[in-house]
Parts: C-alpha cells; sequence; structure tokens
C-alpha cells in the first residue's frame, strides 16, 4: 500500500547507544519531515527536507542527524541517545505542502533507559 | 515561529452536537491545515485553507481563515463519537524552501460521548 511506512514500531535503547529511525514513502514526495511528541508538548519538528540532497533544521534539531540521498528515504539518526528523546517519533511526506498537506507514518515509540 | 495555539486545550460534548476549534498564529502565512490524530496513530490531514480564502468545507467540516486577526477555527457539526481524537492546526509558511517547515500546536482534544 502507498504511504509512509516507518520502522521499528517500538524501541528501547540504553543512554549512549546510537540508532537509525527509517522512513520511506513510495508517492514521490519532495518534501519530508521529521517530528517527536511529548505528552502535553505536541508535535514539534526535529529536521526537514524539501529533496534529495537537502535538509534542514527545525525546532529542536540537537541530537539528531538525517540525510536524503533518495527521494524515498529519509532516515534519522540519534547519535548519543539520551533519557530526554524518549518520545515518539513520526515521519512525514508531501508532494507539495502550500496544497496537499502532509501524509504521516504511524509512528515509532522510542524509550531510553 | 511559525506554530500555531489551539484553544480550548479540551472540548467535551455529546453526540450529534456541533464541535468549534480555534487556532491563533503570529506570522504571515500561505496556507493554514487541520490535522486529526487518534489515540496512539499518525496524524490525519483533514482541510487545507489558502490565505486568500476565507472558508471552505468538506464534509461535516467547516474552516473560516481570518488573516486581519491572524485566526482560523473549524466547525465539526453533527459530531459523531467516531470524531474523539486530537485536532492541530498547522500555519503554511509564506514561501520557498520554508513551504517544509510545518510547525503544530499542542492541540484540541475533543471528547464526543455516546
Amino acid at each position: 500500500n502507498a504511504g509512509v511506512t516507518q520502522t521499528p514500531k517500538f524501541q528501547v535503547l540504553k543512554t549512549g547507544q546510537s540508532m537509525t529511525l527509517q522512513c520511506a514513502q513510495d508517492m514521490n514526495h519532495e518534501y519530508m519531515s521529521w517530528y517527536r511528541q511529548d505528552p502535553g508538548m505536541g508535535l514539534r519538528l526535529i529536521h526537514y527536507s524539501v529533496g534529495a540532497g537537502i535538509t534542514d533544521q527545525g525546532e529542536v534539531p540537537n541530537g539528531y542527524n538525517v540525510s536524503r540521498s533518495t527521494t524515498e528515504d529519509f532516515p534519522l539518526r540519534l547519535l548519543s541517545a539520551a533519557p530526554s528523546q524518549t518520545s515518539v517519533y513520526f515521519c512525514a511526506s508531501s508532494y507539495l505542502p502550500q496544497s496537499y498537506g502532509y501524509t504521516f507514518g504511524s509512528g515509532t515509540r522510542l524509550t531510553v533507559v | 515561529s511559525q506554530q500555531g495555539e489551539e484553544d480550548p486545550q479540551a472540548l467535551s460534548i455529546q453526540e450529534g452536537e456541533n464541535a468549534t476549534m480555534n487556532c491563533s498564529y503570529k506570522t504571515s502565512i500561505n496556507n493554514l491545515q487541520w490535522y486529526r490524530q487518534n489515540s496512539g496513530r499518525g496524524l490525519v490531514h483533514l482541510i487545507l485553507i489558502r490565505s486568500n480564502e476565507r472558508e471552505k468545507h468538506s464534509g461535516r467540516l467547516r474552516v473560516t481563515l481570518d488573516t486581519s486577526k491572524k485566526s482560523s477555527s473549524l466547525l465539526i457539526t453533527a459530531s459523531r463519537a467516531a470524531d474523539t481524537a486530537s485536532y492541530f492546526c498547522a500555519p503554511g509558511p509564506p514561501g520557498g524552501t520554508s513551504y517544509g517547515k510545518l510547525t503544530f500546536g499542542q492541540g484540541t482534544i475533543l471528547t464526543v460521548h455516546p
């Protein structure tokens, strides 16, 4: 089915470990974004991309890296996990955000202990 | 910041009643989007209204936009228990690569009682 696929759905990390959250879309969308959602905080933008090879920082980029080598994939890397990064992470993509809005993935629930 | 602020934070109504949620923002926009999030799920795009539009309808949804007051409202008519969810507004940045920098507020939690 077409859409935004996030893997894994759940992950537990120890403090200091690194990992990559995967995001893939098969809709040929140029725009992709990563958000984190914490209780009572709404969604906060981490990084976004407007096309392959182009990324930029959002509201809360510290502790996260991204790259966009293909249109389809937009992985999010946690370099050294901290308990403050415990959250639900959502990836989203759009063909033309100013006209069609974003399609969201189902999320990755990350716990850092 | 382009972030929108939703009001009220929580809304509780009976099935069949109308639900109105408001959104305020601070800077100029290209458009304003509304999303729904059911518990534990990703957001679902509901409706987008452009800055040169004042009102837009989609099924039981009615969105208004007042750029002079930097505010928008989402009306859900004849609500159903299935409308129980969190609703978020997202002011669309004015242009260029900033189109990709969509930010959200904390949302309105709507509970519709059967």
